[in-house]
């Protein structure tokens, strides 16, 4: 089992829409979660990080179920500047600096 | 504030050659990072240095690829002899310590002839 998985996608959805990404890791020992975002042909960008009670940053809400070992990132009200990979991440819990990448979710929003 | 500065951005080369790449870490940082992006395997780990020094080196695929910081504002990712599976998109990162955000730079395309 990889260590994060998410689905690859692609998402397509309209403007306005809500569309929610789902990710599992695998080690159980995981300390902290972390939503990237990158855009085509660019770096990796911290969009959020992850909570136990769940946190909000505008129009996008993160979630995490320790015990199913799973992390969701949820967007409302979908902009076209929203269009990006969405990299789901996990701090291992052996250590105090690996980040562990999903492959990412690609995300297209139509007008 | 400057961020992250890799270069080159592109890089095209033959089979055999050497290739360096290098990095130059947002000041005060301490902590910087090489990784390799992929479409099959993704965004994967390289080597990670604290101080200058190397902490983790797991992921460095083989002999043929070395890294080096010889001080806190520079760093070099080389691979020699290239092949063609080594072409990837790296990255390198940055931060103020080694559990604090990391930031990218804008990578460096590679592709092997």
């Amino acid at each position: 089992r990889k260590e994060v998985e998410q689905d690859p996608g692609p998402f397509n959805v309209p403007e306005g829409a809500t569309v929610a990404f789902n990710c599992t890791y695998s080690n159980s020992a995981s300390q902290s979660f972390f939503w990237y975002r990158q855009d085509c042909r660019k770096e990796p960008k911290l969009l959020m990080s992850v909570y136990s009670s769940g946190n909000e940053d505008g129009r996008f809400t993160a979630q995490l179920n320790r015990a199913s070992q799973y992390i969701s990132l949820l967007i409302r009200d979908s902009k076209l500047s929203d269009s990006a990979t969405y990299l789901c991440v996990v701090r291992s819990g052996g250590s105090n600096y690996k980040l562990t990448f999903g492959k990412g979710t690609l995300l297209t929003v139509n007008p | 504030d400057a961020g992250v500065i890799q270069s080159p951005r592109h890089e095209v080369t033959e089979m055999g050659q050497e290739v360096t790449l290098r990095c130059k870490p947002i000041s005060g940082h301490n902590s910087l990072f090489w990784y390799r992006q992929t479409m099959m395997r993704g965004l994967e780990l390289l080597i990670y240095f604290n101080n200058n020094v190397p902490i983790d080196d797991s992921g460095m695929p083989e002999d043929r690829f070395s890294a080096k910081m010889p001080n806190a504002s520079f760093s070099t990712l080389k691979i020699q002899p290239s092949e063609p599976r080594d072409s990837a998109v790296y990255f390198c990162a940055s931060s103020y310590t080694g559990n604090q955000p990391q930031h990218f730079g804008d990578g460096t395309r590679l592709s092997i002839l």
